[in-house]
């Protein structure tokens, strides 16, 4: 079973409107952590946003924002205000606790891929 | 500080050839990783290492070596290239302590083609 699922392989947005991209994910671990990453056309992989399973908040860093729905197990992301260079390839990843304390690496989902319209 | 820096940016391997893909980071990072991204999907872990002279297997090992003699290099060795490897590799490192709260910094990766 995929550990990680994003549902939405592309999404066209108007500029200045808000998008959310989908992302649930599949743990028995009590300790997670989610992470967003932008990829854009690029290449390179750049950190949004973090999500921790014991955070009481929704994190939130500038426009973006993530939907986390621990009981649906759901982390959406939210970009508020959208802008053109928000064009790219979004990934949903997470890292269980586990027996390793965290230092196993991601897993990733197979991306959203974002274009945003004048 | 540069970060994380891999080199080659580019490669073509012929099948049978052998590579050593480069990984540097400059943070002090503990914790580096070695993953693929195929295209049109996320990234697969192959190795990690938690620290000098320790390494592990991620999702996809097989094919792959590494070695870990710093806390600064984490090279990538392909021996006997298939096409199966052509992919994008990217390299990250994150420090350790934090649990699973670890943000992973990413190189600009190597785009390696296998014909």
């Amino acid at each position: 079973a995929q550990k990680i699922t994003q549902t939405q392989p592309g999404m066209f947005v108007q500029e200045k409107e808000a998008v959310t991209l989908d992302c649930t994910y599949d743990t028995s671990d009590p300790s997670y952590g989610l992470f967003w990453y932008k990829q854009p056309s690029s290449g390179e992989m750049i950190f949004l946003i973090y999500q921790g399973s014991y955070d009481q908040q929704n994190a939130t860093e500038g426009r973006y924002s993530l939907n986390f729905q621990k009981a649906r197990k759901s982390a959406n992301l939210v970009i508020s205000a959208s802008q053109l260079g928000d064009s790219a390839m979004y990934f949903c990843a997470m890292r269980e606790g586990g027996s390793g304390g965290g230092a196993d690496g991601l897993t990733f989902g197979k991306g959203t891929h974002l274009i945003i319209q004048p | 500080n540069a970060g994380v820096t891999q080199t080659p940016k580019f490669r073509i391997l012929k099948i049978g050839q052998s590579m050593t893909l480069q990984c540097t980071q400059d943070m002090n990072h503990n914790y580096m990783y070695w993953y693929r991204q195929d295209p049109g999907m996320g990234l697969k872990l192959i190795y990690y290492s938690v620290g000098a002279g320790i390494t592990d297997k991620g999702e996809v090992p097989n094919g792959y070596n590494v070695s870990r003699s710093t806390t600064e290099d984490f090279p990538l060795r392909l021996e006997l290239a298939a096409p199966s490897q052509t992919s994008v590799y990217f390299c990250a490192s994150s420090h350790q302590g934090a649990g699973v709260y670890n943000e992973q910094f990413f190189g600009p990766g190597t785009r390696l083609t296998v014909l």
